[in-house]
C-alpha cells in the first residue's frame, strides 16, 4: 500500500497524558499536512511541514501541541497533557509539492477519558 | 481566516437522480478540490480544478471552477447507492500556500 499511512487508527488517553500520532507520507512526497476534524465538521488545518522544517503552523494551538517531520522516519503530531476537548479525528495528508493536491491517510481517532 | 460556505448541508435523494452541491468563498482561490469521505476513512480526492472557468469530469462526476474564482460546484449524475458519503470542497488561496481550507461538507444519502 503506497498511500499515506497513519497509526494508530484509534488512541485512547486519560486527561493529562501525552498522545503521539504518526504519519508516513506517500512514497516520493516530502510535504506533510495535519488536520483536525470534529464530528459533522470539515477538516481544520493545523500545520504544514516539509522535511525537518515547519512551513506553516498557523492552525496549531499555542500550547501543548507540537509537530515534527524528521529527516528519517514518520511525521509526529504530539499533544501533551491532553484534555477532553482534544478528542477528534486527526488526519495527515501529503503531497509531492505544495501546488499538488493532498492525499489523505485514514486518520487517528483520539478519545480522551 | 478564509472560510468556505458549502451547501446544502445534507441531501436525501432517490437512486438515479442527479445531485448538485456548491461552495462559495469571500476570497479568491487559485485551486479548488473536491473530496469524498466515507465513515471511518480519510477524504479521497475526486476532482482538482486549477483554472477559472475550468470544467472537469471524472466518470459521473463533473466539477467547475467559477469564473470569479470564489465558487465551485460538483454535480453527480445518475446517483447510485455507493455515492453515499460526505463530500467536501477545499480551496488553496494561492500557489505555494500548502494548506487547504475545507468546507463543512455535504452529506449525501441515496435511497435505493
Amino acid at each position: 500500500n503506497a498511500g499515506v499511512m497513519q497509526n494508530p487508527r484509534h488512541l485512547v488517553r486519560r486527561r493529562g497524558q501525552e498522545a503521539r500520532l504518526r504519519c508516513s507520507p506517500m512514497k516520493g512526497h516530502s510535504h506533510v499536512y495535519w488536520y483536525r476534524q470534529l464530528p459533522e465538521e470539515g477538516l481544520k488545518f493545523m500545520v504544514y511541514l516539509q522535511k525537518e522544517n515547519i512551513i506553516d503552523e498557523s492552525g496549531m494551538p499555542k500550547e501543548r501541541f507540537s509537530a515534527e517531520f524528521p529527516k528519517e522516519g514518520p511525521s509526529i503530531l504530539r499533544i501533551q497533557q491532553v484534555v477532553r476537548g482534544d478528542s477528534a479525528a486527526y488526519f495527515c495528508a501529503s503531497s509531492a509539492d505544495p501546488n499538488q493536491p493532498q492525499h489523505f491517510g485514514d486518520g487517528t481517532r483520539l478519545s480522551i477519558l | 481566516g478564509q472560510q468556505l460556505n458549502q451547501s446544502p448541508q445534507s441531501m436525501f435523494i432517490q437512486e438515479g437522480e442527479d445531485v448538485s452541491m456548491n461552495c462559495t468563498s469571500s476570497s479568491i482561490f487559485n485551486t479548488w478540490l473536491w473530496y469524498k469521505q466515507d465513515p471511518g476513512e480519510g477524504p479521497v480526492l475526486l476532482i482538482a480544478l486549477y483554472k477559472a472557468g475550468e470544467l472537469t469530469s471524472n466518470g459521473r462526476l463533473t466539477a467547475q471552477f467559477g469564473i470569479t474564482r470564489k465558487d465551485s460546484f460538483l454535480n453527480i449524475s445518475a446517483s447510485i447507492p455507493s455515492d453515499v458519503g460526505i463530500y467536501f470542497c477545499a480551496g488553496h488561496p494561492n500557489t505555494n500556500a500548502g494548506k487547504s481550507t475545507f468546507g463543512d461538507g455535504t452529506t449525501l444519502t441515496v435511497k435505493p
